[in-house]
């Protein structure tokens, strides 16, 4: 079955750094650009950040850019998020989703579980 | 930056037709997705390119897509359709993607 597992959320101090990692699984991961959406507590949808599948191409939205950092290792099937100088406002569940294709403009067929990341002191 | 508008709220009885706008700047001159997401759960795709229909989603849920107005349309509307949907765009002018800010549908 074609999956996403998402980790490493959990709680972390204003100002600080966390890495959530998308492991994905059933499909050949580098033929399709992923992204990272994440949802707030009782709201709507986000886009964070999209990357190509050979990296070549990669897009944030204007909330994170400069803090986050969008990778992956196609060796590993594995997405990753890097989020440094955190918010309280970037407190969310962080859902990884598989587009489609290699086009950005395609939608998401397939999404995580998602995982919490809360930022408080 | 581009921006989508759906109304928040839309209500329908068993059996009737729901339909969920997604309004833009001549968002028909884009490809439009829906999603439809339960409470807890992460989002499903229910409709891509305006139109498709990806395997497993009932032909119930249909698309379409013109002028400054992209459409979800539900018919014969079930209690297990009560959801929160999304549309959602590619901006090609900003390279960002785009959601619209959801719609709860509720069936009465």
């Amino acid at each position: 079955e074609v999956q996403l597992l998402e980790s490493g959320g959990g709680l972390v101090q204003p100002g600080g750094s966390l890495r959530l990692s998308c492991t994905a699984s059933e499909f050949t991961f580098s033929n399709y650009a992923m992204t990272w959406v994440r949802q707030a507590p009782g709201k709507g949808l986000e886009w964070v950040s999209a990357i190509s599948g050979r990296s070549d191409n990669i897009y944030y939205g204007d909330s994170v850019k400069g803090r986050f950092r969008i990778s992956r290792d196609n060796s590993k099937n594995t997405l990753y998020l890097q989020m440094n100088s955190l918010r309280a406002e970037d407190t969310a569940v962080y859902y990884c989703a598989k587009v489609r294709s290699n086009f950005l403009t395609d939608a998401f067929d397939i999404w995580g579980q998602g995982t919490m990341v809360t930022v408080s002191s | 930056s581009y921006v989508l508008t759906q109304p928040p709220s839309v209500s329908v009885a068993p059996g009737k037709t729901a339909r969920i706008t997604c309004g833009g700047n001549d968002v028909g001159d884009k490809s439009v997705h829906w999603y439809q997401q339960r409470p807890g759960q992460a989002p499903v795709l229910v409709i891509y390119y305006d139109s498709g229909r990806p395997s497993g989603i009932p032909e119930r849920f249909s698309g379409s897509n013109s002028g400054n107005t992209a459409t979800l349309t539900i018919y014969r509307v079930e209690a297990g359709d009560e959801a929160d949907y999304y549309c959602q765009v590619w901006d090609s002018d900003s390279d960002h993607l785009v959601f619209g800010g959801g719609t709860l549908l509720t069936v009465l």
